[in-house]
């Protein structure tokens, strides 16, 4: 089970920050990741972070994007920084159980709403 | 970089089957996976790995994928099936995974 929380009104320019919290299962050996979808768009895969700290994201965001964990405490972040009202959008968190082919994900969070207005 | 593309929308009537493909360059070389989204909620994943299904997900959802096109067939269509349904695969090439632009299955 995932549990995702982060501020959910955003002004330009500021950075986002979701924190997902992963209960049962795990954490090692797991790929976390996280997804977003602008409202009534697609979605879009925006970069994962394995049980060592190692990290990789979308090309298209990879410039303002940090995803890191926290093995102590089960859990895995995002920060998005110098948000525009582009970057409004439903935020997942979600695993994959192995990287490669074998990337798909199989368990989700709830989803966070982040609003980008100033 | 890789691009996969579905069409916008699929109609099926009740009690036939929906097919929704995902199209791309060699896409047979690759384990595609399918998810479905209802309004609102987060995507479930349906079929892994091409054609394997997760626990608890109906019989009558399977996949196949060969050469340039993947698709996802829906036997016996349900109301509930109504859906969005999106495709992904990993882009090695580029190092990270992608989605398809998502189909919205209608139910007529």
């Amino acid at each position: 089970q995932l549990q995702q929380w982060g501020a959910g009104l955003l002004k330009p320019s500021e950075t986002l920050s979701l924190k997902c919290a992963v209960y049962g299962g795990t954490f090692s050996g797991n790929y976390w990741s996280w997804i977003r979808q602008p409202p009534g768009k697609g979605l879009e895969w925006i970069g994962e972070v394995n049980y060592s700290g190692a990290s990789n994201s979308n090309p298209s965001l990879k410039s303002r994007v940090t995803i890191s964990v926290d093995t102590s405490k089960n859990q895995f972040y995002l920060k998005l920084n110098s948000v525009t009202a582009a970057d409004t959008a439903v935020y997942w968190c979600a695993r994959a159980p192995s990287r490669g082919d074998g990337y798909y994900m199989d368990v989700w969070g709830k989803g966070t709403t982040v609003i980008v207005s100033s | 970089s890789y691009v996969l593309t579905q069409p916008p929308s699929v109609s099926v009537a009740p009690g036939k089957t929906a097919r929704i493909t995902c199209g791309g360059n060699k896409i047979g070389s690759k384990s595609v996976h399918w998810y479905q989204q209802t309004p609102g909620q987060a995507p479930v994943l349906v079929i892994y790995y091409d054609s394997d299904r997760p626990s608890g997900i109906p019989e009558r959802f399977s996949g196949s994928n060969s050469g340039n096109t993947a698709t996802l067939t829906i036997s016996r269509v349900e109301a509930g099936d109504e859906a969005d349904y999106y495709c992904q695969v990993w882009d090695s090439d580029s190092d990270h995974t992608l989605f398809g632009g998502g189909t919205k299955l209608t139910v007529l």
